[in-house]
């Protein structure tokens, strides 16, 4: 199965500070997608973004499919921005492959 | 986005006992829901792939006579933890898409589990 990997395990931040956060897969996807997962352990829908550039407010996404990484940026980072983002993606092609494999996460802190 | 509603969303049982989670998609059909479970400071695990009508997947390692999984209707699929042991508490989270093929995940709020 397609394996994925997240970068960098820990962040620490000063509030107003901005980050990048990186997802690399090992296989052509045709789904990849970033949440935010929050304090009670839901998963919040960051984005849906297998190919291209998407903006939703201070945080943005990019995912280079031909050279198969995504990249998560926050700006202006918030104290509320802690806690822990996963990528997962899944190669989407028919039987097992709807299977969403996830990263171990980046834990993020943002200081006040 | 969809909504997913998982309940209870904290279920405290005694060992030998089994704990029923229910995943419903509130806004559309989900044909396939999957079923994950996560340890504290790591990743989600997926446990099974749960198919509307049919039997669900599960992948390797999972014991599928302790973790029975149905998936009746095309909202409502239940993961049950039969004969819980303290080694069974958990986070299960369940995720449904909302079409065939290549569509957005949403998932439940999850369940923690803790067996005594």
């Amino acid at each position: 199965g397609i394996q994925v990997e997240q970068s960098p395990p820990d962040l620490i931040l000063q509030e107003g500070a901005n980050s990048t956060l990186r997802c690399n897969f090992s296989d052509s996807v045709n789904n990849l997608q970033w949440f935010h997962q929050n304090p009670w352990g839901q998963l919040i829908n960051l984005f849906y973004i297998p190919s291209g550039t998407k903006q939703n407010g201070r945080l943005s996404a990019t995912t280079v499919a031909t050279e198969r990484y995504s990249l998560l940026y926050i700006s202006s980072s918030q104290t509320t921005d802690s806690g822990v983002y996963f990528c997962a993606a899944n190669r989407g092609s028919g039987g097992s492959n709807y299977k969403l494999t996830f990263g171990k996460g980046t834990l993020l802190t943002v200081n006040p | 986005g969809a909504v997913v509603s998982q309940h209870p969303s904290r279920v405290i049982c005694k060992s030998g006992t089994s704990v029923k989670i229910e995943c419903r998609s509130l806004d559309f059909q989900a044909t396939t829901m999957f079923w994950y479970r996560q340890f504290p400071k790591q990743s989600l695990m997926l446990m099974a792939t749960s198919n509307e009508g049919s039997k669900a997947t599960y992948e390797q390692g999972v014991e599928k006579d302790k973790f029975l999984i149905n998936h009746a209707s095309l909202t409502l699929s239940t993961l049950t933890v039969t004969s819980a042991h303290p080694e069974d508490s958990s986070f299960y989270i369940c995720s449904a898409q909302t079409g065939t093929g290549v569509t957005e995940a949403f998932f439940g709020q999850g369940t923690r589990l803790t067996v005594v």
